[in-house]
């Protein structure tokens, strides 16, 4: 079945360096790909997605392209803020096999920035 | 109200028992969703409802877990004989519509433990 693979964490960063969060998938065919974050104390919120191979998502600052030829939706930011802190998953969603409806989720990276 | 509220935020029951968990998903969206996120994981799809409807319980694991959605609004998560292993955060999202362009928004889930 469908599957998502993070790198694994936790992840330590100093204030402004380049994250990068790798995410790789497999899927039967052509899903959307999302990355949700969830910040301490607070529900899953969407990220950024994109929908089709070669889009890009981006959101405050952060970006990941569709690879459909690497199955990947790596995640990065330039330049991170303390405020960054959180978990991030990766997620999929496809319409043809899984339903729309249904997220397929990533194990999960906690990410920490230091001052 | 303003997000997708789950009450309790918190349950400690003893193996056997018999537990609901409450989501009120944000007003007028007709797509709800559950989930349940073990230690270190990410989520896992349980079931989906659109209006009342239980549109694809596929990730329910087994009978002892049902849920309910009567009037289109609110849902609860029923779990009967519970086990250890049910332990874990049990997330509720909904979106405006079940298709896949709308956003999901997720609560802050129920952390379960059963001992």
């Amino acid at each position: 079945g469908d599957s998502v693979t993070q790198m694994e964490g936790p992840v330590t960063l100093s204030e402004e360096a380049f994250l990068t969060i790798n995410c790789t998938y497999t899927a039967t065919g052509y899903p959307s790909l999302f990355w949700y974050v969830q910040y301490p104390g607070e529900g899953l919120q969407l990220l950024l997605k994109a929908t089709k191979a070669d889009d890009k998502g981006s959101n405050k600052g952060f970006e990941a392209t569709y690879r459909k030829e690497t199955t990947s939706f790596h995640l990065e930011k330039g330049s991170v803020q303390v405020s960054d802190s959180a978990v991030y998953f990766c997620a999929l969603s496809d319409p043809i096999i899984q339903g729309a409806q249904k997220l397929v989720f990533g194990q999960g990276t906690r990410l920490t920035i230091n001052p | 109200g303003a997000g997708v509220s789950q009450t309790p935020s918190n349950k400690v029951t003893e193996k056997g028992k018999y537990v609901e968990l409450r989501c009120d998903p944000i007003s007028g969206h007709t797509a709800l969703y559950w989930y349940r996120q073990s230690l270190g994981q990410g989520p896992e799809f349980l079931i989906y409802f659109q209006g009342t409807g239980a549109a694809d319980d596929s990730g329910l694991p087994n009978d002892r877990f049902f849920a309910v959605r009567p009037e289109g609004s609110v849902s609860t998560l029923k779990i009967q004989r519970t086990e250890r292993g049910d332990s874990a955060v049990y997330l509720c999202a909904s979106s405006l519509t079940g298709r896949l362009n709308t956003e999901a928004f997720f609560g802050q889930g129920t952390r379960l433990t059963v001992v």
